[in-house]
């Protein structure tokens, strides 16, 4: 089945103590993307990468850390978490970067920052 | 850079209205315009893609059509369903708007 996978789906964390949230997808895209969620804010875009070992910021990049050494994994790292960085990430895959091709969504890390 | 707009931010119709949800964009140098639905606590769904020389897609009960010109996209949905309720947000070019909450009532 295609699909992108993302964990955890729920992470509890402490200020300062650095995670790791994993995106992986089976589809062989090239394009993938985090996203954070907020209310009344939408979709944001934390970074992108357009095919692997390229990398670019999107619209908030600040707190986050990004790296694509293979195709199908794309980690988000939060080197010392912030309870401002409590939001709702999700990763993002299509075959090619915006270029008319169907994106597909992981389900969600809800992240809480205490 | 490129802002994206969805009015309104909700709705609430009885079962079987025709509605229509709105997206307006300020950038028309877009690559393509997609429709998403996102069910409360999981991810988003593609519903239609629209690439940047398409006027308009179809799926179903769905409709969405792109007027790059006067930078706006609308879905039409057609004799809506309480299955249908759901946030729609709209991306161009993978950048999102704040979405439409959709209720439709029995």
């Amino acid at each position: 089945e295609a699909q992108v996978t993302q964990n955890p789906r729920y992470l509890i964390t402490v200020t300062g103590k650095k995670l790791t949230v994993t995106c992986s997808q089976n589809m062989n895209h090239e394009y993938m993307s985090w996203y954070r969620q907020d209310p009344g804010l939408g979709l944001r875009q934390i970074y992108y990468s357009m095919n692997v070992e390229v990398t670019d910021k999107g619209d908030v990049p600040e707190g986050y850390k990004v790296s694509r050494k293979e195709k199908r994994n794309f980690p988000l790292i939060l080197e010392s978490p912030s309870p401002n960085q409590t939001s709702l990430y999700f990763c993002a895959s299509s075959l090619v970067g915006f270029a008319g091709t169907e994106a597909f969504f992981g389900q969600g890390t809800r992240l809480t920052v205490v | 850079k490129q802002e994206v707009t969805q009015i309104p931010a909700a709705l609430s119709v009885p079962e079987g209205e025709n509605l229509v949800l709105n997206c307006s964009f300020t950038d028309s140098a877009i690559y393509n315009l997609q429709w998403f639905r996102q069910d409360p606590g999981k991810g988003l769904t593609s519903l239609l893609l629209i690439q940047s020389s398409q006027r308009e897609q179809t799926s179903g009960r769905l409709n969405a059509s792109l007027d790059k010109s006067s930078g706006r996209s609308t879905l039409y949905i057609a004799a809506s369903q309480p299955g249908d309720s759901a946030t729609y947000l709209c991306a161009l070019n993978m950048r999102f708007g704040a979405g439409t909450r959709l209720t439709v009532k029995p």
